[in-house]
């Protein structure tokens, strides 16, 4: 297996524009995650699904950011209207249930 | 709520040393522990799952050891080399079956010196 894949590796863009990251999961896993890495607040947990189904969105931190799981192997996070602030590293992660998690690669956002 | 603490941030070892890194939480009642590595502008590499009814887990030059009473779990690295080097992060999940929001610690930055 290629492991969780995500896209685009980099992402520049300027504020007030719209983003979409992408990730498919690990196939046969049945929860995703969404995280954002940053140097002042560290890992922090947006949003995961379970069955496709978001099951915790309370990390989501504006109603800006949404993300959405249309199919078992592919999920979407989407920040409009973007801001400086939310440059930083997302992740995507897939597990069964309760067991290890597996991380993409990660999506590096520089928002200008 | 839930409080994951990684002392201390930075660790430099010679080549060849055995090293523990500690992870310490608030809240005793978790289901299981993960330890990761991650390197440099990378994503995290799972290393080991240690479910709360476990005392310690081993893969290859790594055990996790877990102690859930005091709130604390070891990583212990035998024979370190230097493709060991990169930060070391800890993280627990809440008390209940398929609640998967893991709370991550601050992580170690570990350097070993050839």
């Amino acid at each position: 297996d290629a492991g969780v894949i995500q896209s685009p590796r980099h992402e520049v863009t300027e504020m007030g524009q719209e983003v979409t990251l992408r990730c498919k999961p690990i196939s046969g896993h049945n929860s995703l995650f969404w995280y954002r890495q940053t140097m002042m607040r560290g890992l922090e947990l947006l949003i995961y699904f379970n069955n496709n189904v978001p099951i915790d969105d309370s990390g989501m931190p504006e109603d800006r950011f949404s993300a959405k799981m249309p199919n078992a192997s592919f999920s979407t996070l989407k920040i409009q209207p973007s801001e400086p602030r939310d440059s930083a590293v997302y992740f995507c992660a897939s597990s069964t249930t309760s067991s290890q998690q597996f991380f993409g690669p990660g999506t590096r956002l520089t928002v200008l | 709520k839930q409080e994951v603490t990684q002392i201390p941030a930075a660790l430099s070892v010679p080549e060849g040393e055995n090293l523990v890194l500690n992870c310490s939480f608030t809240d005793s009642a978790i289901y299981n522990l993960q330890w990761f590595r991650q390197d440099p502008g990378k994503g995290l590499t799972s290393l080991l799952l240690i479910q709360s009814s476990q005392r310690e887990q081993t893969s290859g030059r790594l055990n996790a050891s877990l102690d859930k009473s005091s709130g604390r779990s070891t990583l212990y690295i035998a024979a370190s080399q230097p493709g060991d080097s990169a930060t070391y992060l800890c993280a627990v999940p809440p008390n209940s079956f398929g609640n998967e929001k893991l709370t991550f610690g601050t992580g170690t930055r570990l350097t070993i010196i050839p």
